[in-house]
């Protein structure tokens, strides 16, 4: 069955610093990939997603993630990280045909120290 | 554009009850999805309605129910509550085009006591 992996449930960095969020996907079919966002009582929120179009793929608030195939792979990064960052984020794949559904990772809990 | 809407936003609810939860997709959106989040599973799929038809269905019992309207505007129904029914329910719509690009409401929270 397709699944979502992502490592490390938590992540600290200090405001400033690189943020690096881990997401491997598990398919011979390269899926259509997604990045979430949700803010604490708030619904998921799209970040960028990955179509094929390109590898790299920039998303909102400064985000991007690098579509890798050999590694089955799509990490999501920002360069800088701020205080407003600090939400859950969660990856997720659907494969396109006569479905839209979302098959989600367990997601990651950043926390940005001042 | 109005977003996603779902109703009502808090619930609280016995054991052994039954409950309704509504979603009102984008205007334009024919697709409604349907998630449920808690700690322990994280968030699954329940159900996808496209024109009125369910399109697709998770791996949950047929306690939870589902349709769509005319109008695409979506209800869930979860019969005989269980304490493991507490959760947020969220709602999502999008247009039918492919990949989908698929817009969230803020959810139902759901208690069961």
């Amino acid at each position: 069955a397709q699944s979502v992996t992502q490592l490390g449930s938590h992540v600290s960095v200090s405001e400033g610093a690189l943020v690096l969020l881990r997401c491997n996907y598990s398919s011979s079919v390269p899926p259509y990939l997604f990045w979430y966002v949700q803010y604490p009582n708030q619904g998921l929120q799209l970040l960028l997603k990955y179509t094929s179009a390109a590898t790299l793929v920039k998303g909102i608030n400064g985000f991007e993630a690098e579509f890798k195939k050999s590694e089955t792979s799509f990490h999501l990064t920002k360069p800088s990280a701020h205080m407003s960052d600090a939400a859950e984020y969660f990856c997720a794949v659907t494969y396109g045909g006569a479905t839209n559904k979302l098959i989600f990772g367990t997601g990651t809990l950043l926390a940005v120290q001042p | 554009k109005a977003g996603v809407t779902q109703t009502p936003r808090y619930l609280i609810k016995t054991r052994g009850q039954q409950v309704t939860l509504s979603c009102s997709p984008i205007s334009g959106h024919r697709s409604v999805s349907w998630y449920q989040q808690t700690p322990g599973q994280g968030l699954q799929f329940l159900f996808e309605y496209f024109s009125e038809t369910q399109r697709n269905k998770g791996n949950f019992p047929g306690r939870f129910s589902g349709r769509q309207f005319s109008n695409s505007r979506s209800e869930m129904n979860v019969s005989t509550l269980e304490l493991g029914d507490s959760a947020l329910y969220l709602c999502a719509s999008s247009l039918d085009i492919s990949p989908p690009k698929q817009y969230f409401g803020p959810g139902t929270r759901l208690t069961v006591t």
